[in-house]
């Protein structure tokens, strides 16, 4: 099966970048989403198809894929993007949606 | 504004199924895919399955996993709402459970609408 693989934790001070990878091989061949999840809250859709941003997203979300890793980008990190990050592909192999095991970012 | 709410018991007895229901607002179930997520306590989101518009469904199958064998999804479209049943539950089914919209027609789409998730935990 498809395995992505995320850092467990990621930590950032006030107003720096943050950057969340999402590994696995040939992921840069699939279209990669991303959602941020607050404590207590239902997932939320930040970044879609490898670097596209919904409507009401901040621009300082970002996001790159290439080779075998996909990357998440917060710019001018704020304490309320606290939250934990997910990336997401769908396999076409197996017909299956795929979840990484989640990123916590803190902000110092 | 798209609008899903989770709906079932938040108890359920070990080896009795797990019923939850969907509602859709705001638009229809038409066209699109919906998925069930769940996510146990302080762990990652598991994908368990899809359910197409037309009823065709396609549930996680892997070899340590047997959610497979346990899982049904339908879709009532008179009444825009999905359902989720997943049969002889056990203590690691306890978990949140998320209903979200994927893509129109596309698989591979992001999941753009979500519930706000239900919790249900499995104990005698």
């Amino acid at each position: 099966s498809y395995v992505l693989t995320q850092p467990p934790s990621v930590s950032v001070a006030p107003g720096q970048t943050a950057t969340i990878t999402c590994g696995a091989e040939n992921i840069g061949r699939k279209s990669v989403h991303w959602y941020q999840q607050k404590p207590g809250q239902a997932p939320v859709l930040v970044v879609y198809d490898d670097d596209g941003r919904p409507s009401g997203i901040p621009e300082r979300f970002s996001g790159s894929n290439s080779g075998n890793t996909a990357t998440l980008t917060i710019s001018r990190v704020e304490a309320g993007d606290e939250a934990d990050y997910h990336c997401q592909v769908w396999d076409s192999n197996s017909d299956h949606v795929v979840f990484g095991g989640g990123t916590k970012l803190s902000v110092l | 504004q798209v609008q899903l709410q989770e709906s079932g018991p938040g108890l359920v007895k070990p080896s009795e199924t797990l019923s939850l229901t969907c509602s859709v607002s705001g638009g229809s179930i038409s066209n699109f895919y919906w998925s069930w997520i769940r996510q146990p306590a302080g762990k990652g989101l598991e994908w368990i399955g899809r359910v197409s518009d037309s009823g065709m469904t396609n549930y996680k199958s892997n070899f340590n996993s047997s959610l497979r064998s346990r899982v049904t999804m339908s879709v009532d479209t008179s009444k825009n709402q999905v359902s989720l049943e997943l049969a002889s539950v056990t203590a690691a089914d306890t978990a949140i459970y998320f209903c979200a919209r994927g893509g129109q027609n596309n698989r591979a789409s992001a999941f753009d609408h979500w519930g706000q998730g239900i919790l249900v935990t499995v104990s005698s």
